[in-house]
């Protein structure tokens, strides 16, 4: 179990500029959740995946964003024309549907986003 | 509308004293809720998680939290803080769509 990886770690682009954040799971864990967390807040819910099944998105999610988990293993995260207001850490996170660890969510390091 | 509060936005304690971080929420129905720290340049770590049963729950780093479904409260507890417990806390309560609160960051005087 190496946990839930994110790449890039950190990205820095200009304004306008489209930017595309991956995320692999924890392998066998059949949900996947994109989360965002701006300064001094907590992190708040954009969407989530059951296998390749996008079941819910934030009305954060504006149509600038999309999310994709093609095959069930890992998801992209990607925002087009990028604004400063995006700038922000995108986390990840992954959880399993049985067992003792039945919901919880297992996070990854973050994407840290900085739009100049 | 479903929410967490949590009040301190800071809290500063001596190492060695005991600590107690509060949280309240606002769910519709029987709430899934969970405590996680995040220190700097580190994702974050599940303290914690309350779903049914004892509403004493106890987690990792010697972390409890107590479920008072009557005050919508879901208080985390610890006897004696350590210079490394230094962080940021959140509280959070959800099912597949989790929402956090804004946390209260943890402050230790040596």
């Amino acid at each position: 179990d190496t946990g839930v990886s994110q790449d890039p770690r950190h990205k820095i682009t200009k304004r306008g500029q489209n930017v595309t954040f991956r995320c692999d799971p924890i392998s066998e864990h059949n949900r996947l959740y994109w989360y965002r967390q701006t300064l001094g807040q907590g992190p708040e819910f954009l969407t989530y995946f059951q296998n390749e099944a996008q079941l819910e998105k934030s009305r954060l999610l504006s149509d600038r964003f999309s999310a994709e988990r093609p095959k069930g293993s890992f998801s992209t995260l990607e925002i087009q024309r990028t604004e400063q207001g995006d700038s922000a850490m995108y986390l990840c996170a992954s959880s399993p549907r049985s067992g003792i660890s039945y919901n919880e969510q297992f996070f990854g390091p973050g994407t840290r986003l900085t739009v100049l | 509308a479903q929410s967490v509060t949590q009040p301190d936005i800071h809290i500063t304690v001596s190492e060695g004293a005991s600590l107690e971080l509060r949280c309240n929420y606002s769910y519709g129905a029987t709430p899934y809720l969970f405590w996680y720290v995040q220190s700097p340049g580190q994702g974050l770590q599940l303290l914690l998680k309350y779903f049914s049963g004892d509403t004493l729950v106890q987690g990792i780093k010697g972390f409890e939290a107590e479920f008072k479904r009557s005050q919508s409260s879901f208080n985390l507890r610890k006897p004696s803080v350590h210079w490394s417990d230094a962080a940021e806390y959140f509280c959070a309560v959800g099912d597949d769509k989790i929402i956090f609160g804004k946390g209260t960051r943890l402050h230790i005087l040596p």
